[in-house]
């Protein structure tokens, strides 16, 4: 059974400070996935990475996918409290139409 | 707003009870994905549908079951509940089942179990 481990497990930080969570897997990912949940909401998908080695962006958001497909980092530059959330990354199985996710990283910027 | 409806919004019942949670996709929408929310187990995949049919089947226990309807809207059914069965419950939906389809996810159920 794939394992996604995500670290830090919390992170509070001050505005303008730039930060970055990361997301290993126990296996290699079939499609890699970084989604945001906000308190009271659902999990909102924020991109969808497939390529070893690929970096995509999102205005202040940075995804790198390593190149073995087995890890990723997302970095966010000068956070804002409109960030504070849950960071869950995930893998779309291809094989069976499972979704896996990790556990999170829940992150608070404070104003 | 992801276009995804689900109802009720909280649910307090007792062990040993059974409860109905709905779920209606985004228009057009022919996947529907339950998921369980829970401090210790994090998110979990329960169970796909697509247009009618079971697809795919994760982490769901024997006294849960779900279906979807003619008209595409789905429900999960827990019977037996146990004080463990509290969690978050989210519906999820796409327009296809592949896995390059987004999922779009509810507001989710809250379910509280005494």
């Amino acid at each position: 059974t794939q394992l996604l481990e995500q670290s830090p497990q919390f992170l509070s930080i001050q505005e303008g400070e730039n930060l970055t969570v990361y997301c290993n897997s126990s296996s290699v990912f079939s499609s890699l996935q970084w989604y945001r949940q906000e308190p009271g909401e659902g999990p909102v998908l924020l991109v969808t990475v497939v390529t070893g080695g690929e970096v995509k962006k999102l205005k202040r958001l940075t995804f790198q996918f390593g190149d073995a497909r087995k890890d990723s980092s997302l970095h966010i530059t000068a956070a804002q409290p409109g960030d504070t959330g849950l960071y869950l990354c995930a893998d779309r199985n291809t094989g069976g139409f499972k979704t896996i996710f990790g556990a999170g990283t829940r992150l608070f910027v404070k104003a | 707003d992801s276009g995804v409806t689900q109802t009720p919004k909280h649910l307090i019942t007792a062990t040993g009870q059974r409860v109905t949670l709905r779920c209606s996709p985004r228009s057009g929408d022919l996947s529907v994905y339950w998921y369980q929310q829970s401090l210790d187990q994090g998110l979990q995949f329960l169970i796909q549908y697509y247009n009618g049919e079971e697809r795919a089947k994760g982490n769901i226990l024997e006294r849960f079951s779900a279906q979807q309807f003619p008209d595409l809207h789905s429900e999960l059914n827990l019977s037996s509940l146990e004080l463990g069965d509290s969690a978050l419950y989210f519906c999820a939906s796409s327009r296809g089942e592949g896995s390059y389809n987004e999922q779009f996810f509810g507001p989710g159920t809250r379910l509280t179990v005494l």
